[in-house]
């Protein structure tokens, strides 16, 4: 059974940086295929994609916020961890971590995000 | 980035119509097209993958096809559980972008 569960602060001040921490279990990011990806969605607004990390340590990441994005794992603690520098007030958003495979259903292979954390809210004020 | 252009924005229905949505890609992207149904204060939920291809689970009134950059998700019969707001989502390229959402309500 795969679970994923974002954790981090729910409050950040302008200009500091948002660490989350996505903690799973029921799979592995070392095996092939497998990925884990960061999706953000501010209040009443859509899905927007962030990052992911491959389990061959791969790392891709939105053009728009390259430079303010860093995702990490930690195969061994099961963790994968987002940090954002420099937060605004746009950046307020609830925080998704989701895993990532390649799924075969024997007529081809799909990359599917199949499985969800429920949610982190943070917020972004002084 | 994969522009993605979902319609319409919003859509009201009743229970027991029929209502299609679509997702228009900026580029080509075979058929490596999802679709998710998301509810408030949830997860998003993954519908379709592959274009057409129906997640384990799901109904058999939700029906997606297309390819190349025109995609569409129909629902038929609408049920009082399907109100919720759907989105498409392209896996062709690295940056996996999703589409606007399609926020579908009780006429």
């Amino acid at each position: 059974q795969i679970t994923l569960k974002e954790s981090g602060p729910t409050l950040v001040r302008p200009t500091e940086t948002l660490t989350l921490t996505c903690t799973f279990s029921g799979f592995s990011l070392n095996t092939y295929g497998v990925g884990v990806g960061w999706i953000r969605q501010p209040p009443g607004q859509a899905l927007e994609w962030l990052a992911i990390i491959y389990w061959d340590s791969n790392k891709r990441y939105s053009p728009s916020l390259e430079s303010r994005l860093t995702i990490t794992k930690d195969t061994s603690k099961n963790q994968v961890v987002l940090t954002v520098t420099n937060v605004d007030p746009v950046d307020t958003a609830t925080y998704f971590c989701a895993h990532r495979t390649n799924f075969y259903d024997g007529s081809g292979h799909y990359p599917i995000i199949d499985y969800w954390g429920q949610g982190a809210l943070v917020t972004v004020s002084s | 980035d994969i522009q993605m252009a979902q319609s319409p924005s919003s859509l009201s229905a009743s229970v027991g119509d029929r209502v299609t949505i679509t997702c228009r890609t900026g580029q080509s992207i075979g058929n490596y097209l999802n679709w998710y149904q998301q509810k408030p204060g949830k997860a998003p939920k993954l519908l379709i993958y592959g274009t057409s291809k129906l997640q384990s689970g799901v109904p058999s009134r939700f029906r997606a096809s297309g390819s190349g950059t025109d995609f569409s998700l129909t629902i038929s019969s609408l049920q009082p559980e399907d109100f919720a707001t759907y989105y498409c989502q392209q896996t062709y390229s690295t940056l996996y972008s999703f589409g606007q959402g399609t926020k579908l309500e009780i006429k």
